[in-house]
């Protein structure tokens, strides 16, 4: 099966970038990799996502490893509306989401 | 406001009740999936259904009984449940297809106590 892992927790201050580290190992050529991320009471959404190039979209940007074996989710300016917990996905098949083991993530005013 | 609704938000029950969570969306979306999800952990796997038929049912004990009534509905039927069911259940959609580029949508679940 899938297996992603991640850091439990990082730190960062307002308005500087951070860097969100994500490692699936296991990923095959045509597994996809999505980042989610989940604010308290509610359910996880949707960032970014990739499958081999760099990615960026009005949340954050996605660097993929040229071995596919690790990606880093990039915010460029982190806010305090940014805590959250943020997961890395590997996309096996067309709908099994296997969600890695999260990362918290505080900003700090 | 999520477009993915799930009542009731928060169900106590005893391990003799019968009980259901619903899930609804109108994004016309052709997948639907149950995740459970313990404190602190990630989202766990359950059950997806494709065109309102059961793809993936991850062994989950036969106390959850998922439906698909239609495209739009999700249904988990829980019954004789232990305590260490008692966790947040998360219901989430996407769009049919093979594209990885197919986000899931999530409702903001259904927190399960049971007692």
């Amino acid at each position: 099966d899938a297996k992603t892992t991640q850091p439990n927790s990082m730190e960062s201050n307002e308005e500087e970038p951070v860097h969100l580290p994500c490692n699936h190992s296991t990923i095959s050529g045509t597994d996809y990799i999505h980042w989610y991320r989940q604010l308290p009471s509610q359910g996880p959404e949707y960032v970014i996502h990739g499958l081999t190039s760099n990615v960026n979209n009005r949340m954050a940007s996605l660097a993929i490893a040229e071995d596919r074996k690790s990606s880093t989710l990039i915010l460029h300016r982190a806010t305090l509306r940014d805590a959250a917990v943020y997961y890395c996905i590997q996309r096996s098949g067309t709908y099994k989401y296997i969600f890695g083991t999260g990362t918290r993530l505080k900003v700090l005013a | 406001d999520t477009e993915v609704t799930q009542t009731p938000k928060h169900l106590v029950m005893g391990m003799t009740n019968k009980k259901s969570l619903k899930c609804e969306q109108h994004m016309g979306h052709r997948a639907m999936y149950w995740y459970k999800q313990k404190a602190k952990k990630p989202p766990e796997l359950m059950f997806v259904y494709s065109y309102e038929k059961l793809s993936i049912n991850e062994s989950v004990p036969s106390r959850f009984s998922p439906e698909c009534p239609n495209s739009s509905l999700l249904n988990l039927h829980l019954h004789a449940l232990q305590p260490e069911d008692s966790a947040l259940y998360l219901c989430a959609s996407s769009p049919q297809g093979a594209q990885g580029y197919s986000p899931l949508h999530f409702g903001n679940g259904t927190r399960l106590t049971v007692t």
